[in-house]
């Protein structure tokens, strides 16, 4: 089985500074990761996926993350917050039986 | 493309109730999975249908069903509502072609069993 740790549970940020949300998983087979954003009152959201080729994948709104096989880790980051990315933000993994396992989610909460 | 609707969106029920969720997945999933969301569970997934057989469980009691019908449409089903069922109940819908491991989720239907 697989779990993902999410390293933060809070990330408190000034406007147009950079971020970083950190993700780390374990199993003991290839996965496919993703990252999810959750705005107040919504579902989830797909920022980006890694499900394999090159380890630097680009995502909506200005997100990008890292697959680093080796440190088993996926961050996510993006170089210029605004306001409206406040939210919660989900690291999940998954295999072949397409069920995701999430993290415990981060809130980025954007200051002007 | 329509995305994942869900309904009802809020729903208010209390303890030994049982409640009816709907799911319609994005036009062309075949694939529907549902999960639950809590403040202290954060999320778990319930289970997957495809083709109108369940795929896959997670570990909930056997008070949580499902089904799916033949246009794909889920419903998810809990039976002697306890307390703890206080949730966010997210449906989210898959391709399930080859490759196709990307979910795509609905809004929600919030539930609070008093």
């Amino acid at each position: 089985a697989q779990s993902v740790t999410q390293l933060d549970s809070q990330v408190p940020v000034f406007e147009e500074a950079p971020v970083e949300l950190r993700c780390n998983y374990s199993s003991s087979v290839s996965v496919y990761l993703f990252w999810y954003v959750q705005y107040p009152n919504q579902g989830l959201q797909l920022l980006l996926k890694y499900l394999s080729g090159s380890t630097l994948v680009k995502g909506i709104n200005g997100f990008e993350a890292e697959f680093n096989k080796s440190q088993t880790s996926f961050h996510l980051r993006k170089p210029s917050v605004h306001i409206s990315d406040t939210a919660e933000y989900f690291c999940a993994v998954t295999r072949d039986d397409y069920k995701l396992s999430f993290g415990a989610g981060t809130t980025v909460t954007v200051r002007a | 493309k329509a995305g994942v609707t869900q309904t009802p969106r809020y729903l208010i029920k209390t303890r030994g109730q049982q409640v009816t969720l709907s799911c319609s997945p994005i036009s062309g999933h075949r694939s529907v999975s549902w999960y639950q969301q809590t403040p202290g569970q954060g999320l778990q997934f319930l289970f997957e249908y495809f083709s109108e057989t369940q795929r896959n469980k997670g570990n909930f009691p056997g008070r949580f069903s499902g089904r799916q019908f033949s246009n794909s449409r889920s419903e998810m089903n809990v039976s002697t509502l306890e307390l703890g069922d206080s949730a966010l109940y997210l449906c989210a819908s898959r391709p399930a072609g080859l490759s196709e491991e990307t979910q795509y989720f609905g809004p929600g239907t919030r539930l609070l069993v008093l």
